[in-house]
C-alpha cells in the first residue's frame, strides 16, 4: 500500500542538527499523525492534525514540532536532535468514514549520534 | 491514565493450535478498540476494529466491558500468522484525543 509516503526511509544524524522527516499521502484523509517507536515499546503519538488548521499536541511532543503543509503533506522536526530520540518514526492517516482506522506509512528508522 | 496491556512478549504455538493473545486496557468511558498486525517487511495495518464485529482471517476479538479486555482469538493457527500484533485504544476525554497502544505480542507459529 503505497498511499501513505515516508521520507527519508533512514537517517544518522547527529546531536544538535535540525531534521525534518516528510510524510505524503494520497488517501484524501483529513488526519494524520506522528508516532514514534521504541524497542519495546508500543507507538506513542507525537502530534495529530485533523485538518490543515488543526494542530495538536499528542503524548510525547516535547522535542517535536510538526507542519501541515496540506491535506496531503505533515511534516515532522526536531529543531534540535539528541540521542534518546533515537526511534522508528511512523506516520499515519485517517478518516472519519471508516472510524478512527489508522492507515500506516513504511516508517523512518533515525539514529542520533 | 488510560493504558492498554498486552502481557506477553512472546506466544509460541504449534500449527493448528487455538490462538489467544491477550489485551487489556484501562478506560472508564466507551472504549473504541483495535487490533493491528505488522507481517515480516510489511507495514502495520489493521487488523479489526471493535466495532466492526467482523472476523478477518479467521481472528476474532469480543470486547468485555466487565473485564475490560479485547483478546485476540483464532481457533487453529496457520504459519503465515506469525507476525506481530498490537492492540490499540483510541479515545477523546476533557477534550484531548488519544491513540494508545500495547507493547505488542510476538505470536510465532511452528510447524
Amino acid at each position: 500500500d503505497a498511499d501513505v509516503t515516508q521520507t527519508p526511509r533512514n537517517r544518522i544524524t547527529k546531536t544538535g542538527k535540525r531534521i525534518m522527516l516528510e510524510c505524503s499521502q494520497t488517501k484524501g484523509h483529513d488526519r494524520m499523525y506522528w508516532y514514534r517507536q521504541d524497542p519495546g515499546l508500543g507507538l506513542r503519538l507525537i502530534y495529530y492534525s485533523f485538518d490543515v488548521k488543526d494542530i495538536n499536541k499528542g503524548e510525547i511532543s516535547d522535542g517535536y514540532s510538526v507542519s501541515r503543509q496540506a491535506q496531503a503533506k505533515f511534516s515532522l522536526s526536531l529543531e534540535s536532535a539528541i540521542p534518546n530520540q533515537t526511534a522508528l518514526y511512523f506516520c499515519a492517516t485517517s478518516d472519519l468514514k471508516w472510524g478512527d482506522t489508522q492507515y500506516f506509512g513504511p516508517g523512518t528508522r533515525l539514529t542520533v549520534l | 491514565a488510560q493504558r492498554v496491556t498486552q502481557p506477553e512478549k512472546l506466544l509460541s504455538v504449534f500449527k493448528g493450535a487455538p490462538v489467544e493473545l491477550k489485551c487489556n486496557y484501562s478506560y472508564s468511558g466507551s472504549p473504541e478498540l483495535f487490533w493491528y498486525v505488522q507481517y515480516s517487511r510489511q507495514r502495520l495495518q489493521l487488523l479489526l476494529r471493535h466495532i466492526s464485529r467482523e472476523s478477518i482471517k479467521g481472528f476474532t476479538a469480543d470486547l468485555n466491558k466487565g473485564e475490560t479486555s479485547f483478546h485476540l482469538k483464532k481457533p487453529f493457527a496457520q504459519e503465515e500468522d506469525s507476525a506481530m500484533y498490537y492492540c490499540a485504544l483510541s479515545l477523546t476525554t476533557s477534550g484531548t484525543y488519544k491513540y494508545i497502544f500495547g507493547t505488542g505480542t510476538r505470536l510465532k507459529v511452528l510447524a
